[in-house]
């Protein structure tokens, strides 16, 4: 089944250290979009990337994407105490209603 | 900046009853989405919603759920009777037609049944 899974499943460093998450997915995509997850709270996105399209900047982002892989990574640079959340990749289907598929996530703790 | 939201935040309901939730997607987007979170799990689609009709569904989405779009506005989920499983938290999202594909979640309806 196509699916994100995220490593690693927890990561804690300090602040202004950069922090690097990586996702992996099963199928053909679209595109993988990159979700903030606030304890108990909402799904914020963050960033979206193409299948046609390698790497992609946002701020303090930097998102990769290697098809051959089925592989993807969010770079967080300088990082900050607002950061700390749970971060959700999410696969987009090629053709349909584009639904979402969700990896498990990254729990990133960052250290003031 | 225009948002998605969802009423209420949290629900507590009794095993057996019927609840609603409640969503307004954002103003010019044309899919509309449910999908559902249990706590510590991942998310998981259950519903896409688009020209007024089930695009596409999960196995979770039984005949115990339904969707609706009653007015120009308000998208809503309906869990007919529910279960202690049905226990999560609830997200509606919504996206333009075409590129980009951007989905915009709102906050969540946090749902206890007990």
């Amino acid at each position: 089944s196509q699916q994100g899974e995220e490593d690693p499943q927890a990561l804690s460093i300090q602040e202004g250290e950069n922090a690097t998450m990586n996702c992996s997915y099963k199928t053909s995509i679209n595109n993988l979009q990159w979700y903030r997850q606030n304890s108990g709270r909402g799904l914020v996105h963050l960033i979206l990337i193409r299948s046609n399209e390698r790497e992609k900047h946002s701020g303090r982002l930097r998102v990769t994407l290697d098809t051959s892989k089925k592989s993807s990574s969010l770079l967080i640079t300088a990082s900050r105490a607002a950061d700390t959340a749970s971060y959700f990749c999410a696969t987009g289907l090629i053709q349909g209603a584009q639904k979402l598929v969700f990896g498990q996530g990254t729990r990133l703790t960052i250290n003031p | 900046e225009p948002e998605v939201t969802q009423t209420p935040s949290h629900q507590v309901t009794q095993m057996g009853q019927e609840v609603i939730l409640r969503c307004v997607p954002i103003s010019n987007h044309l899919y509309f989405y449910w999908y559902r979170q249990i706590l510590g799990q991942k998310v998981e689609f259950l519903v896409s919603f688009y020209n007024n009709e089930i695009s596409e569904k999960s196995e979770i989405f039984d005949d115990q759920f339904s969707v609706e779009r009653p007015d120009g506005s308000n998208f809503t989920l309906k869990i007919r009777s529910t279960k202690l499983e049905d226990s999560a938290m609830y997200f509606c999202a919504s996206r333009q037609d075409g590129t980009p594909y951007e989905q915009y979640f709102g906050p969540g309806t946090r749902l206890t049944v007990t």
